[in-house]
């Protein structure tokens, strides 16, 4: 079975300051991860993903994601923080393989950016 | 931009309703799924289907049910409905094969009095 964990469920950065959402994951096959936003009373907005081509991936709003396998991690991060950046972020694993492209979601991580 | 709709995207209703939310969408995608969100929490797959007239349950066990008569088209129903059932229901999908990205559309808020 595939899981993610999000290490974190409240992270609060200063404005300008580097922003680092943390996502592990445990997967049985290489898996396809990926980092939503959900602000509030919305849905869920693909930031970025990685499907097995270059291990760091470059996503929307100056977000970007390192795949590091011997960490069995994907973490996400900003240089700098800016305001329209609270939200809920969620990381998310499937594996890939046609049939089976179900979406496991870790618990999300809250966002605050601090003025 | 992905096109996927849910309505109403707001629902206060009484115990014991049956009430059917709606999803539909414009991409042609054969993949589609409900999933279950309480405030400040995961997602939990409740329903999922694999294109038309195939429907399976998700990870998470509900009492709600689905159809997909269209491809276009993916409701979930709950023909009787609870205050356990308050929550928000988000409706995803995507196409078959390559990289599996799911497109969410802005999700119901659903409150059982």
């Amino acid at each position: 079975a595939q899981s993610v964990t999000q290490l974190g469920s409240h992270v609060s950065v200063s404005e300008g300051a580097l922003v680092l959402l943390r996502c592990n994951y445990s997967s049985s096959v290489p898996p396809y991860l990926f980092w939503y936003v959900q602000y509030p009373n919305q849905g869920l907005q693909l930031l970025l993903k990685y499907t097995s081509a270059a291990t760091l991936v470059k996503g929307i709003n100056g977000f970007e994601a390192e795949f590091k396998k011997s960490e069995t991690s994907f973490h996400l991060t900003k240089p700098s923080a800016h305001m329209s950046d609270a939200a809920e972020y969620f990381c998310a694993v499937s594996k890939g393989n046609f049939g089976n492209e179900k979406l496991t979601f870790g618990t999300g991580t809250r966002l605050t950016i601090i003025p | 931009e992905a096109d996927i709709y849910q309505t109403p995207r707001y629902l206060v209703i009484g115990t014991g309703k049956k009430i059917t939310l709606e999803c539909s969408q414009t991409m042609g995608h054969d993949k589609m799924y409900w999933y279950q969100q309480d405030p400040g929490m995961e997602l939990h797959l409740i329903h999922y289907s694999y294109g038309v007239n195939s429907t399976e349950k998700g990870d998470l066990s509900s009492e709600s049910t689905v159809s997909r008569i269209r491809t276009e088209h993916f409701p979930l129903t709950l023909e009787s409905a609870r205050p356990s059932h308050t929550s928000q229901y988000l409706c995803a999908s995507n196409p078959s094969g390559g990289a599996h990205e799911q497109f969410f559309g802005p999700g119901t808020r659903l409150t059982v009095l």
